[in-house]
Parts: structure tokens; C-alpha cells; sequence
């Protein structure tokens, strides 16, 4: 069973950079048709995709956050990361990473979720 | 705001069916396959329905999608009160962007 964990602090200071990591068990993220995603969600609000990484490290990203959005993968520890910088209130959000798989075109597998408040 | 519309709520009584639509355009459901995922309270999203109308393993037959043109919709029958939950369409945009609809709460 595919797993993922988000991982990263809960609060960030206005203006900062906001690291994120995702954990994956259960597959590589090096394995073909494999999309690895990181999506938010403002408290009470719906759900906003930010950006991928493909299993050959290829990136796309949401086009109005993408001035503030850097996504990698460490493939030796099978994970993938988010930075947003130049945080502010309105960053303040539940963050998910998920699976995207080519086979479905949808997004399979998800993790739990990570609670990020900024404020000072 | 969304370029997938939703209905924001739906209610029903136990045992009936709701019915959810995901109106969007030929920029994205018109030419993209639409997913549904399904938000119980303070979890995060499932997916529900991929490819329109295909169920993951585990997601019971009473939940059923369909697509026409650019619009799409997802049923629930013999509804339960564990359905209560947020419902989202989801497909890739020609903005080149995934887009999610604003979510619909479905009561019972």
C-alpha cells in the first residue's frame, strides 16, 4: 500500500520560507507515470493544487504561485520537498502531498496533511 | 474562485440519492477525464472516481460518475449518514494547472 507523510513545522514568520518534506513508502518515486504532488487547503475553503514533480524530476506548477514555488526529490530517501517563500497570512493552510498516476490520471494516494500557520 | 462549478451544499434524506454536478469548459473537462474526491471531516481527500467513471478498489457501487460534454456528475445512492462529508471534481486545466471545484457539502 502506497504511503505518504508530510512532514515540516506548524509555524512560519511572515516573509519566510516555508519548507515541506513528503515521505513515500510503498512505491519509488522514480517509477515511471508517477506525478508527485503537493496541494493545499485554506481553512474552510476548497482545495488548491500547487505544483508537481515527475518521476524524472520534471516540474510544473500552479501559475500564481509559481514566482514563490521550489519542488525537488531526494530519490535516495524516496522523498520530495516544497519550499514557498515570501510567506504570508494568506499561506496559512492545511498542506497535502499526494500521488498523481499516470494510469488513473487522478490523484490516488494522499497523505495526512500538514496544519502551516504563519504569523509572527 | 474556480473554473469548475459546484453546488455548494446538497442534503437528502437516509436510503435516497444526491446527485452532485462539475460544470466547467472545453479548456478542461471538455478534454480532460474528471476525478472525484470525497473529504470527511477533518481527513484528508479520498479519491472516489477516476476516469469519469471508474471506481478505485474499496469504493462501493453506489457511487457513480459520469461525464457529457463539459459538464460531470457524480451520484451517491442509498445514501448514509457516513457520506456526510465535502465532495470535489478535479481535472487538469489548459492553464496548465489541476482544478478543483469549490466542493459540495453533502448532508443527510
Amino acid at each position: 500500500q502506497v504511503q505518504l507523510q508530510e512532514s515540516g513545522p506548524g509555524l512560519v514568520q511572515p516573509s519566510q520560507t516555508l519548507s515541506l518534506t513528503c515521505s513515500v513508502s510503498g512505491d519509488a518515486i522514480t517509477s515511471d507515470g508517477k506525478y508527485w504532488t503537493w496541494i493545499r487547503q485554506r481553512p474552510g475553503q476548497g482545495l488548491e493544487w500547487i505544483a508537481y514533480i515527475s518521476n524524472s524530476g520534471s516540474t510544473y506548477f500552479n501559475l500564481s504561485l509559481k514566482s514563490r514555488v521550489t519542488i525537488s526529490q531526494d530519490t535516495s530517501k524516496n522523498q520530495f520537498s516544497l519550499k514557498l517563500s515570501s510567506l504570508t497570512a494568506a499561506d496559512t493552510a492545511v498542506y497535502y502531498c499526494a500521488r498523481e498516476a499516470a494510469g488513473v490520471s487522478a490523484l490516488d494516494f494522499w497523505g495526512q496533511g500538514v496544519l502551516v500557520t504563519v504569523s509572527s | 474562485q474556480s473554473v469548475l462549478t459546484q453546488p455548494p451544499s446538497v442534503s437528502a434524506a437516509p436510503g435516497q440519492k444526491v446527485t452532485i454536478s462539475c460544470s466547467g469548459t472545453s479548456s478542461n473537462i471538455g478534454i480532460n477525464y474528471v476525478s472525484w474526491y470525497q473529504q470527511l471531516p477533518g481527513t484528508a481527500p479520498k479519491l472516489l472516481i477516476y476516469e469519469n467513471n471508474k471506481r478505485p478498489s474499496g469504493i462501493p457501487d453506489r457511487f457513480s460518475g459520469s461525464k457529457s460534454g463539459t459538464s460531470a456528475t457524480l451520484d451517491i445512492t442509498g445514501l448514509q449518514a457516513g457520506d456526510e462529508a465535502h465532495y470535489y471534481c478535479g481535472t487538469w486545466d489548459s492553464s496548465l494547472s489541476y482544478a478543483f471545484g469549490i466542493g459540495t457539502k453533502v448532508t443527510v
